[in-house]
This record gives structure tokens, sequence and C-alpha cells, in this order.
């Protein structure tokens, strides 16, 4: 089983609606999970961090954590097109992030 | 204003010869790391150092090797031993190690090896 895992395809959303991705994690021992939004040809970019279990909000971006069902979930109200991008999920253990695949996110107007 | 440089961004080179990449920062940051990212794939981790002339292998340093000589300063040697070295390289640095461990990229080094 892969550390971190990001299954779904590239997702396609009109302009306007809500992008939803997921991750999953197989360590249970975890402390915080990021969500990256890397632009193609350029360097990821921090987009927000959660540790605690629920819900937290920036801005039109909202970071979903179970701990228990060990996923976690980004969510972008109001999708624009500036958000077509690849999203990568990132999780913390032990001095280190080990990151997903990512997921291409294609916005359309 | 504060950031990571990397340079150069593009670099060729022929097989079998060694090459440094450059990865400073002005954040004053404790901790350092070097991914390699490939098509389609993930960012998998080299090498990270948590403080001044220590460093740690991560999941793939076979073939790379670093120093840390300076707070600000983490240059990245790729080896004539690396079997596949055309990739992304990617530096990183965060406030240390511990948790929560936000990791702010530079630019990146796409080198290509023919």
């Amino acid at each position: 089983q892969k550390e971190v895992e990001q299954n779904s395809g590239p997702l396609s959303v009109p302009e306007g609606a809500i992008a939803s991705l997921n991750c999953t994690y197989s360590d249970r021992g975890s402390q915080s999970f990021f969500w990256y939004r890397q632009y193609s040809g350029k360097s990821p970019e921090l987009i927000m961090f959660i540790y605690s279990n629920g819900d937290k909000e920036d801005g039109r971006f909202t970071a979903q954590l179970n701990k228990a069902s060990q996923y976690v979930s980004l969510l972008i109200r109001d999708s624009q097109p500036s958000d077509s991008a690849t999203y990568l999920c990132a999780v913390y253990k032990n001095n280190r992030l080990a990151f997903g695949k990512g997921n291409q996110v294609v916005v359309i107007p | 204003d504060g950031g990571i440089t990397q340079s150069p961004k593009y670099l060729f080179r022929k097989e079998g010869q060694n090459v440094t990449l450059s990865c400073e920062q002005n954040l004053n940051h404790d901790a350092m790391y070097w991914y390699r990212q490939d098509p389609g794939q993930g960012l998998r981790l080299i090498y990270y150092s948590q403080i001044v002339n220590d460093f740690q292998k991560g999941d793939i340093a076979e073939g790379y090797s670093v120093s840390r000589e300076k707070k600000e300063s983490f240059p990245l040697t790729v080896t004539s031993a690396q079997k596949n070295p055309t990739a992304f390289y990617l530096c990183a640095s965060s406030i240390g190690t511990g948790p929560p461990n936000e990791q702010y990229f530079g630019p990146g080094t796409r080198l290509t090896v023919t």
C-alpha cells in the first residue's frame, strides 16, 4: 500500500462549480496534512495544511481531515480557470513529507 | 524579498559527467530538502538536512550527494552513478523538521542528461 494515494483521474469542472479532491494515507501516526498546487512546468506552492480532524477553510479552499478513515480532502469553491493545475497531497511523519502523485484539475470556462 | 532560489533553471549535461545544482534560501529556515519529480509522478525525497553540517538520506539517495556548510545553502550533486538523472529537481525549506513541517519550494531545475 502506498503511503499517500490520490487515485482519481483528471477532474473537469465547470467554472463556478465546486471541485472535490481526495487523498488517503496509510500511516495512522501521520501528524499533519498538506495540499499543494502545481501549475504545469512550475514548482509546487502550498495552499494549506491541516492537522486536526474536521474542516479548515482559507478563502475558496476547504481542507477536510478524517483521521479515523485516514483521508484528507480539498474542496475548491467557485472554481476559476486559474485553478486549473495539479494538486498534490502530502503527509508528514518522522521529519519528512510523503507526496501523492497528484490530481489534475481542469476548470472549463 | 525572502525566498528560495535555484540555479540554473535548465541544465544540460552529457552522460558520465557530475553536475551540481544550486539551492539558496534567505528565509532563515533550519531545514532544507531535495526532491526529484518525474513526469506524472509525485515528489520523491533525495536528501534532507535539519541543521548545518548534518544531512540524511531520503528514499532515492543513490547516485546523489549533498553538503550543508552554510545554513542558507544546500547544493545537490548528481553523480555519474545516478542511472536516470533526467528529471525536475526541487529544493524546499522549512523552519524545522518537526510538525507541521510547512515546506516551501524553489522554482526548480530541469536537468537533461544525454
